[in-house]
């Protein structure tokens, strides 16, 4: 099993700054089978990014994602007050599909 | 696009049975494969298991095979986990996609008490 490992726990930064969500595999990941989320309180997951670098229809672009391997990470590139959320990495290359712990950005 | 509404909370005791429905409509569910999902406090995002299209293949976690059962008719997915223990209460989610997770449904909380 691949375990996905996130960093920080917690991200603190004000709207407008910028934002990277580190994800890390324990193995490689078959073909950059990594896709992102974003959950919100009482809602379910969304899904972001998908093939470690491809964004999901109606993401905008101040969201991207890259890597290869066992290192991947997540920008959001300017913080809206929208984007204060919960955000898990997933790898979908291997089964069992694994998800990591998540990154929690709050508002500093 | 797809919806995904999924059925009620549910509270049961411990070797108890729980089944969840998933409901979809807005495109072709019978395209699909389907997974299930759970979520607690202490273990995050756990995946359950696949289903295909047809409803003739699944593929389930190592911990849940013997316990967990997937089938899926025209425009509903289910999921029946059996002999519930309390480390089991989650919130249960449906999903569609083969590779990422496209949608999702609402979730379900099931509480084994």
């Amino acid at each position: 099993e691949i375990v996905l490992t996130q960093s920080p726990g917690t991200l603190s930064l004000s709207p407008g700054e910028r934002g990277t969500l580190s994800c890390r595999a324990s193995q490689s990941v078959s073909s950059g089978k990594v896709a992102w989320y974003q959950q919100k309180p009482g809602q379910a997951p969304r899904l972001l990014m998908y093939g470690a670098s491809r964004r999901a229809t109606g993401i905008p672009d101040r969201f991207s994602g890259s890597g290869s391997g066992t290192d991947f990470s997540l920008t959001i590139s300017r913080l809206e007050p929208e984007d204060f959320a919960v955000y898990y990495c997933q790898q979908y290359g291997s089964t069992p599909r694994t998800f990591g712990q998540g990154t929690k950005v709050e508002i500093k | 696009q797809m919806q995904l509404v999924q059925s009620g909370a549910e509270v049961k005791r411990p070797g108890a049975s729980v089944r969840i429905s998933c409901k979809a409509s807005g495109d072709t569910f019978s395209s699909y494969y389907m997974h299930w999902v759970r979520q607690t406090p202490g273990q995050g995002l756990e995946w359950l298991g696949i289903i295909n299209p047809f409803g003739t293949a699944t593929s389930y976690a190592q911990n849940f095979e013997g316990r967990l059962t997937m089938t899926r008719d025209t425009n509903t997915l289910y999921m029946d986990l059996n002999n519930l223990r309390t480390d089991d209460t989650a919130v249960y989610y449906c999903a569609s996609g083969f590779y990422q997770f496209d949608y999702w449904g609402q979730g379900s909380l099931v509480t084994v008490s």
